[in-house]
């Protein structure tokens, strides 16, 4: 069974460009999550979907920051325009339908705002 | 709200003594604990975690945590460590009881764990 993938690995953008990170959860899971690693500190919650829809965007820090999962697979998350303290590593989670079950990670998508 | 403690940035311990990397959480009502590792550009590896039941909980490469209410932890050991286990350790909680949010996951600030031959 595949993994949860993020594309790119890297990217390295000026600030005010825009960038789009892309998620591919583990086929049939319905949650899908962004989390943040800033400056090495502790990971943030940014947000949850339930299949297509946003169950929770309670970590979302702007209105620069969007977030879609059409069809209820894949994610993207659209930072547009980026600022230097977007850096970090934003990473993504999936897990099954149900209260107990773990979330399972991607390798996380570095992002660097020069 | 939630939240979690990992009060050791570091833990430095000698390969083949046992090895334990301290959590504290903080939630209204009744946690859901997980121990994640993240190896060098790897992405987070889910380990163990505590929902309901006995309180001492096996996971995965021999780590083992237990669940401690009247002190609100949940550390992580492991009675012989390995170089191999040398990574960077989170811990996380998420509170189910929660009105909103339940399904997050909080996360600690990360301990580094360096195992010396």
């Amino acid at each position: 069974e595949a993994g949860v993938t993020q594309f790119p690995s890297h990217s390295v953008i000026e600030k005010g460009q825009t960038v789009t990170l892309r998620c591919d959860p583990i086929s049939g899971h319905d949650n899908l999550y962004w989390y943040r690693r800033v400056m090495g500190k502790e990971i943030k919650f940014l947000l949850h979907f339930v299949k297509e829809s946003k169950q929770d965007e309670s970590g979302m820090p702007n209105n620069r920051f969007l977030a879609e999962r059409t069809g209820g697979t894949y994610s993207t998350l659209k930072v547009q325009p980026a600022e230097l303290e977007d850096s970090g590593v934003y990473f993504c989670a999936s897990s099954q339908r149900g209260s107990s079950y773990e979330q399972y990670f991607g390798p996380g998508t570095r992002l660097t705002v020069t | 709200a939630q939240s979690v403690a990992q009060p050791e940035d570091q833990v430095n311990v000698a390969e083949g003594n046992p090895l334990t990397v301290k959590c504290t959480y903080s939630v209204s009502g009744n946690p859901y604990l997980f121990w994640y590792v993240q190896y060098p550009n790897r992405g987070l590896q889910f380990l163990l975690k505590y929902i309901t039941g006995d309180n001492l909980v096996k996971g995965s490469y021999g780590f083992e945590a237990e669940f401690n209410k009247s002190q609100t932890s949940f550390h992580l050991k492991k009675p012989s460590a390995l170089v191999s286990d040398s990574a960077l350790y989170f811990c996380a909680v998420r509170d189910p009881e929660a009105n909103t949010g339940f399904q997050k996951l909080v996360f600690g600030t990360g301990t580094r764990l360096l195992v010396s031959p």
